[in-house]
């Protein structure tokens, strides 16, 4: 019973550097989503996606790509990390109708 | 568009005392609400939602919550805490229609001492 699977839970990385955050889920889900969780500040919508091939900018995009090339997976990447995207992300998914499962996020420092 | 608000940030309280974190939203379209929960260094769990139906939702862990449409407001209740109830939690609205990705509030950190 894995549900939403993100990997790593933790990562380092220097400024400049590029890296990719995974997210997988085993419900068979058509809407998927990023979010950052800084302090005092909630759950911020980075991306979403409603099925495969198909995404969407959410509150805060800038700085991040995302692709959805099958119903599991849904990548977040950061082309150029900046000490800004110091945050903890986390990946749900969910069908209509449903409330969103939530992986047990990945806690990410930017030097 | 939907908004919320956590109206507030920290709520300390004595174990076996009763609390009420507050939640107000707004929205031009019909609601759907929900109250996550998130203990230290783990991800979001769901206490209750609210789709249609009955206005008092029970949850999980003695949870409730009423949802109160002239108000716009969605307030989480448990009438006696306990320690491993210290906690964040975080309030969400969607719309029941479209976008099918909710909007989080800012979270309420439930403090319970002893």
């Amino acid at each position: 019973n894995a549900g939403v699977t993100q990997t790593p839970k933790f990562q380092v990385l220097k400024t400049g550097q590029s890296m990719t955050l995974q997210c997988a889920q085993d419900m068979n889900h058509e809407y998927m989503s990023w979010y950052r969780q800084d302090p005092g500040m909630g759950l911020r919508l980075i991306h979403y996606s409603v099925g495969a091939g198909i995404t969407d900018q959410g509150e805060v995009p800038n700085g991040y790509n995302v692709s959805r090339s099958t119903t599991e997976d849904f990548p977040l990447r950061l082309l150029s990390a900046a000490p800004s995207q110091t945050s903890v992300y986390f990946c749900a998914s969910s069908n209509a109708n449903q409330p969103q499962h939530f992986g047990d996020g990945t806690r990410l420092s930017i030097l | 568009a939907q908004s919320v608000t956590q109206l507030d940030s920290q709520v300390p309280v004595f174990e076996e005392a009763p609390v009420e974190l507050r939640c107000n939203y707004s929205s031009s379209v019909s609601v759907y609400l929900f109250w996550y929960v998130q203990y230290p260094n783990q991800g979001l769990q769901l206490l209750l939602k609210y789709l249609s139906g009955s206005t008092l939702v029970k949850g999980i862990n003695g949870f409730e919550a009423e949802f109160n449409k002239s108000q716009t407001s969605f307030h989480l209740r448990k009438p006696s805490v306990h320690i491993s109830d210290t906690a964040e939690y975080f309030c969400a609205v969607r719309g029941s229609g479209g976008s099918y990705i909710p909007t989080f509030g800012r979270g309420t950190s439930l403090i319970v001492h002893p």
